[in-house]
């Protein structure tokens, strides 16, 4: 089993649909959790950040986390074609600790 | 804040050059960068932890000898890659933690390197 499961997609979605991307780990001992963006041929942008079970929410964006089930997810309102991205999810068990990425959902917003 | 820059963006090389890739954080300091590859519709693969002062950490499966860092001050890591062959085409990525008790990384915007 691995670590962390992603569906790499693509995710076809017209504009303004409401975008589900989620991710399932083994690993208990994740503590923090977080989604990134990379657009092609640009490093990975955080995006949401979180630690704890619960919704976090930032503007069009809402992080989910479930503990208990090892789940995670983030919703995107209102889609636009700038969030044609790819979305990876990244763990970490501590401070200073490396993270553990999916593989990548690739995201496409059609106008 | 918290941005992290790479240099060069890209670089064309031949094969058995040396090549040297900077990542700088630019407005933070960070004891610790880590350096990823990423290959074409891959997810980013950890190569090493790079720490202020010390020798890196390098994973499983990472040539130490091939993939050289140093992390001379608290706002730079270099990673040379020495005696470059076409397999070692690829997407660098660094990023860093700003801060202590820091969990998150801001990842600079990588150097594509082609060697030919």
């Amino acid at each position: 089993q691995k670590e962390v499961e992603q569906d790499p997609g693509p995710l076809s979605v017209p504009e303004g649909a409401i975008v589900s991307l989620n991710c399932t780990y083994s690993n208990s001992a994740f503590q923090y959790f977080m989604w990134y963006r990379q657009y092609s041929r640009k490093g990975p942008e955080l995006l949401m950040y979180t630690y704890s079970s619960g919704n976090k929410e930032d503007g069009r964006f809402t992080a989910q986390v479930d503990k208990s089930s090892k789940y995670i997810s983030l919703f995107i309102r209102d889609s636009q074609p700038s969030d044609s991205a790819t979305y990876l999810c990244a763990f970490a068990s501590g401070g200073y600790n490396k993270l553990i990425f999916g593989a990548g959902t690739r995201l496409a917003v059609h106008p | 804040g918290a941005v992290v820059s790479q240099h060069p963006s890209r670089v064309i090389c031949k094969s058995g050059t040396s090549v040297k890739i900077e990542c700088r954080s630019l407005d933070f300091q960070a004891t610790t960068m880590f350096w990823y590859r990423q290959f074409p519709k891959q997810s980013l693969m950890l190569m090493a932890t790079s720490n202020e002062g010390s020798k890196a950490t390098y994973e499983q499966g990472v040539e130490k000898d091939k993939f050289l860092i140093n992390h001379a001050s608290l706002t730079l890591s270099t990673l040379t890659v020495t005696s470059a062959h076409p397999e070692d085409s690829s997407f660098y990525i660094c990023s860093a933690i700003p801060g202590v008790n820091q969990e998150t990384q801001y990842f600079g915007p990588g150097t594509r390197l082609l060697v030919l």
